[in-house]
């Protein structure tokens, strides 16, 4: 299995710009999520997924979109994006059963200028 | 909703020595309660992990103990190594629950 897989590992955008995060996982997992981490500081969630076509939002969800068509990936998207949205973008999926275990994504380092 | 505060936010160690962290938590049904490590440019990792329906567990090196009528829960590290030098998170969760992050202590240990 490869786990949670993410792309790109970095990217620079511009100010306006938008790009779509790539997150796939193989290990079936119902349960997906985006969180952002800025330098230093903890991991605040963006959107979340509970299964295919269904998702909600986090505690940092503006600027930013899900979707969730298969069960396998959950791509985030970045409208106009902004200096604000400089961080490090970890996708991670989760087990409830028997262990309720997340498992994280290498990450990807985005700057915004 | 659930808020997990963590402390201290800094740790520094003399290698051999032990390190212990605090999380609190509010929400009383939480019940899950992992721990992970984030190493420099890294992801993080799951160490350890608890449930509420035990109060200390154990794997090598490292503990984690848990008062849940306190609502909260420690890391302990011993024998400390440099190579344990890194971010550490705690989290609190559960069925049907996001996880809430605690923000993080920097564990320094000094040769």
């Amino acid at each position: 299995n490869a786990g949670v897989t993410q792309t790109p590992k970095f990217r620079i955008l511009k100010i306006g710009q938008s790009m779509t995060l790539q997150c796939a996982q193989d290990m079936n997992h119902n349960y997906m999520y985006w969180y952002r981490q800025d330098p230093g500081m903890g991991l605040k969630l963006i959107y979340y997924s509970v299964g295919a076509g269904i998702t909600d939002k986090g505690e940092v969800p503006n600027g930013y979109n899900v979707s969730r068509s298969t069960t396998e990936d959950f791509p985030l998207r970045l409208e106009l994006a902004a200096p604000s949205q400089t961080s490090v973008y970890f996708c991670a999926s989760r087990v409830s059963s028997p262990t309720d275990t997340q498992y994280f994504g290498p990450g990807t380092r985005l700057t915004v200028l | 909703g659930e808020n997990v505060e963590q402390h201290p936010s800094t740790l520094s160690v003399q290698e051999g020595d032990s390190a212990v962290i605090k999380c609190t938590y509010s929400d009383s049904a939480s019940n899950y309660f992992p721990w992970y490590k984030q190493e420099l440019g890294k992801r993080p990792q799951l160490i350890i992990d608890i449930r509420s329906n035990v109060g200390e567990k154990k794997d090598q090196r490292i503990a984690v103990t848990l008062n849940k009528t306190a609502k909260h829960f420690s890391l302990h590290i011993t024998e400390t190594q440099p190579e344990d030098s890194a971010v550490y998170f705690c989290a609190a969760g559960g069925y049907g629950q996001n996880f809430v992050f605690g923000p993080g202590t920097r564990l320094s240990v000094l040769p």
